[in-house]
């Protein structure tokens, strides 16, 4: 199976700073790679997919990149209504993974 | 607008079955893959299963091949889960997905809000 490694596990942020959030792949997975938010008692919602493309209806302040099996979701300038859970998952290879998430905090 | 209800959990003994039912409506569903995600209290998320648009594929993850099947049901616009030799470790929250792309099984773009199965003596 594919592993994927997630961090960091947590964060503390303020309002307005940029977040990045960084996830490597064990092997190789081409552009099959997605990001997730979560907010408690709620399904995830797909923000990226393909690395690097943004979701529509997503704001343009989330993004996606890829360098080799290092994937980042950055966050340019943090809202409030950011502050949730996020993980990725690729779709290279069933069974399809996720990190282990990233609780993002407000600080 | 692309809707998607799950139903069918609840508490349910070791050992036993339950069929989780997730009513897809707002899209053509024969035209899109679609996905069991699972939540454990918790915990993160853990892909289950994926079905493709036209039911000629199933793919599951280690730890339920043999106990769990995914199908589907055009005619009811329904995505199904049937679960057997259940364990305390299947205990969840059950989400159906639906994949961004027609013909396509490598997104989850779409949620429902999930179905809570507890596993229990």
């Amino acid at each position: 199976d594919i592993q994927m490694t997630q961090s960091p596990s947590s964060l503390s942020a303020s309002v307005g700073d940029r977040v990045t959030i960084t996830c490597r792949a064990s092997q190789s997975i081409n552009y099959f790679l997605s990001w997730y938010q979560q907010k408690p008692g709620k399904a995830p919602k797909l923000l990226i997919y393909a690395a690097s493309s943004l979701q529509s209806g997503v704001p343009s302040r989330f993004s996606g990149s890829e360098s080799g099996t290092d994937f980042t979701l950055t966050i340019s300038s943090l809202q409030l209504e950011d502050f949730a859970t996020y993980y990725c998952q690729q779709s290279y290879n069933t069974p399809y993974t996720f990190g282990q998430g990233t609780n993002l905090e407000i600080k | 607008q692309v809707q998607l209800v799950e139903s069918g959990g609840g508490v349910v003994q070791p050992g036993r079955s339950l069929r989780l039912s997730c009513a897809a409506s707002g899209f053509t569903f024969s035209d899109y893959g679609m996905h069991w995600v699972r939540q454990a209290p918790g915990k993160g998320l853990e892909w289950v299963a994926l079905i493709s648009h036209d039911g000629s594929h199933e793919l599951y993850t280690d730890s339920v091949k043999g106990r769990f099947t995914i199908s589907r049901d055009t005619s009811k616009n329904t995505l199904y889960l049937q679960m057997s030799s259940l364990r305390v470790e299947d205990t969840a929250v059950y989400f159906c997905a639906r994949d961004l792309i027609p013909s396509s099984n490598s997104w989850l773009a779409y949620w429902g809000q999930g179905t809570l199965v507890t596993v229990s003596s």
